[in-house]
């Protein structure tokens, strides 16, 4: 079964609009959480590492301001995509690391923004 | 140079065939070796993981990890229509720790 869940699937929205998105990691405790966007026929990009208990670290080129992370526990951390606009539009996954060592990580099924 | 290089495709196979999808990168500091599958609209799935140089085998899939020529390479064989997706190489320094993408190589494999 699924070990991240991540909500809403699909948004769409207003420009200007502030939208949330939540991973859940429903088998491990995640001390870290990652979050990469995904462009049309693109790969996937890191944006930020999502810390329990702790600022963000982004990426270069990824504006703090813009996209803000919380991770208040360790089954939880949200993006929120702050007065949101088209370029925003994207495909947004979360990761979660397990907590067995050598293992590695497991996604979410993703978050469709789309920005009118 | 970008640090992970994936040949984007697209690759069009017959059912049945062997499919080989390759990367290559340029960081040393790379000892894991990871092949996601994504479907269209969905998260990345994981396929195969390797710790250094190496094959490991799982079923149908077959990963390869050539450390000193930096090339990974997964083998499909007897590919099936429900293989077709896009695969992504993701190498990284720690298993648990960020990832690095290679662009992905978008298979179809029609009856």
């Amino acid at each position: 079964g699924a070990v991240v869940s991540q909500h809403p699937s699909w948004v769409i929205c207003k420009s200007g609009t502030s939208v949330k998105i939540e991973c859940r990691s429903l088998d491990f405790q995640a001390t870290t959480m990652f979050w990469y966007r995904q462009f049309p026929k693109q790969s996937l990009m890191l944006m930020a590492t999502s810390n329990e208990g702790s600022k963000a670290t982004y990426e270069q080129g990824v504006e703090k301001d813009k996209f803000l992370i919380n991770h208040a526990s360790l089954t939880l951390s949200t993006l929120t995509v702050t007065s949101a606009h088209p370029e925003d539009s994207s495909f947004y996954i979360c990761s979660v690391p397990t907590s067995y060592s050598n293992q590695p990580q497991h996604f979410g099924d993703g978050t469709r923004l789309s920005i009118l | 140079q970008k640090e992970v290089e994936q040949d984007p495709g697209p690759l069009s196979v017959p059912e049945g065939a062997i499919v080989s999808l390759n990367c290559t990168y340029s960081n040393s500091a790379f000892q894991y070796f990871m092949w996601y599958r994504q479907y269209s609209r969905k998260g990345p799935e994981l396929l195969m993981y390797t710790y250094s140089s190496g094959n490991k085998e799982d079923g149908r899939f077959t990963a390869q990890v050539d450390k000193s020529s930096k090339y990974i390479s997964l083998f499909i064989r007897d590919s099936q229509p429900s293989d077709s997706a896009t695969y992504l190489c993701a190498p990284a320094g720690t298993s648990y720790g960020k990832l690095t993408f290679g662009q992905g190589t978008i298979l179809t494999v029609h009856p």
